[in-house]
């Protein structure tokens, strides 16, 4: 089934570890996105890849890192946690230049 | 800065009629867009307006007016699947979408 897989679906860990979320997706889209859900904020970009090889910094990009080796991965690094990077984290992909994203089913991640 | 606002929450009757407002202030647009969240899912796109109007799309329309920042979905014989959180989305001059923060949408029989 096309679209987005995101892994893990839900993760606890310690602060100061290293954590790695996982995104592949097999339709073929230009554009990956890494947004961080809170409750009572909206949606928040955290990096953003327009095509294989480039990146950039969304609204809050500080504590994380991306990479794009490829079309289809964009694995997002939260180099050493901490508590308050506690969110939902979800992975999306689009057309580059469209805002009709598609949208993993979300990574939980709670660090304590 | 940029700013896009919607009621935190709205409750309204199954088979009944619901608008949901947006308002926004952003650097430039090239869009607007609303997607549906259930709870503990993914958000899933729902429509898309670039010009002043209104697009019917089922039971689901939306509108805007981009001289008054403003934008509506309104939601038609509402079923109990409607429950959701409806989110309102602003592509910038950058191609960057801006989100609010959502509005939950509570179905009452």
């Amino acid at each position: 089934i096309a679209g987005i897989t995101q892994a893990p679906t839900s993760q606890i860990l310690a602060a100061g570890r290293r954590m790695t979320l996982r995104c592949t997706q097999d339709m073929r889209h230009n554009a990956m996105y890494w947004y961080r859900q809170d409750l009572g904020l909206g949606l928040r970009l955290i990096h953003y890849s327009n095509t294989a090889g480039t990146t950039g910094k969304g609204e809050v990009p500080d504590g994380y890192s991306v990479s794009r080796a490829n079309t289809d991965d964009f694995p997002l690094t939260l180099a050493s946690a901490v508590p308050s990077q506690t969110s939902v984290y979800f992975c999306a992909s689009s057309d580059a230049g469209t805002g009709e994203l598609f949208f993993g089913e979300g990574s939980r991640l709670t660090v304590l | 800065g940029q700013n896009i606002d919607q009621p935190t929450e709205m409750t309204a009757t199954e088979g009944a009629i619901v608008q949901i407002n947006c308002t926004y202030q952003t650097s430039g647009f090239n869009g607007l867009f609303w997607y549906q969240q259930h709870a503990g899912e993914a958000p899933t796109f729902l429509s898309y307006n670039v010009l002043d109007g209104l697009e019917e799309k089922g039971r689901f329309s939306s509108f805007l007016s981009r001289s008054k920042g403003y934008s509506y979905l309104l939601l038609k014989e509402l079923q109990m699947k409607d429950s959701a959180s409806y989110l309102c989305a602003v592509m910038d001059s950058n191609y960057q979408l801006i989100w609010g923060a959502g509005t939950k949408l509570i179905i009452k029989p």
